[in-house]
């Protein structure tokens, strides 16, 4: 069973407004960590902002917020005034709390920021 | 302080050859990773590993080896590679494996099995 779940097709946003970017997940475990990366056309990884299961209030980083809303198993992504940087690969991750569990990504979404 | 780093960057082989990836990490993490990512699919964890002399299989882990001789390397070996091993190779490391333990990744390794 696919434990996290991007299904937005490639998303476009203008330059300066916000973007939400969809994240849904699966898990028994009712202790684990929500990830965000960004993959821009270099290809390196980079972490964007974590949102632990325990955690009373949304995830907060600069310009990035996590939505996220248990019961729904809902983990948005949200990028306010985007910027032409913006644009990449978002993917969304999961790790649970047990011992030796991996890290589990989404499929990614792709983010283009038009001028 | 480097971080997360990986040799090569970039490398073809031929069916049937075989390669090293090596990674190496200096932030004195115990866990390290290997992913590779392919178009569509996400990241999927081939090994990891959970201290110095330990590995353990991830989700794809057939066809490929690991080694972790000393805590700030990881070796991830290809005996025999095949086509469909073409993939974008990440490693990665982390301080713990709590939920809330970020992962570190490196630059990655663009593989091409001709």
């Amino acid at each position: 069973a696919q434990k996290i779940t991007q299904t937005q097709p490639g998303m476009f946003v203008q330059e300066k407004e916000a973007v939400t970017l969809d994240c849904t997940y699966d898990t028994s475990d009712p202790s684990y960590g929500l990830f965000w990366y960004k993959q821009p056309s270099s290809g390196e990884m980079i972490f964007l902002i974590y949102q632990g299961s325990y955690d009373q209030q949304n995830a907060t980083e600069g310009r990035y917020s996590l939505n996220f809303q248990k019961a729904r198993k809902s983990a948005n992504l949200v990028i306010s005034a985007s910027q032409l940087g913006d644009s990449a690969m978002y993917f969304c991750a999961m790790r649970e709390g047990r011992a030796n569990s991996k890290l589990t990504f989404g499929k990614g979404i792709t983010l283009s920021v038009r001028p | 302080n480097a971080g997360v780093t990986q040799t090569p960057k970039f490398r073809v082989l031929k069916t049937g050859q075989s390669m090293t990836l090596l990674c190496a990490q200096d932030m004195n993490h115990e866990y390290m990773y290997w992913y590779r990512q392919d178009p569509g699919m996400g990241l999927r964890l081939i090994h990891y590993s959970v201290g110095e002399g330990t590995t353990a299989k991830g989700e794809v882990p057939d066809g490929y080896n690991v080694s972790r001789l000393k805590k700030q390397n990881f070796l991830l070996g290809l005996e025999s590679a095949a086509p469909s091993q073409t993939s974008v190779y990440f490693c990665a490391s982390s301080q713990g494996l709590a939920a809330y333990n970020e992962q570190f990744f490196g630059p990655g390794t663009r593989l091409t099995v001709l």
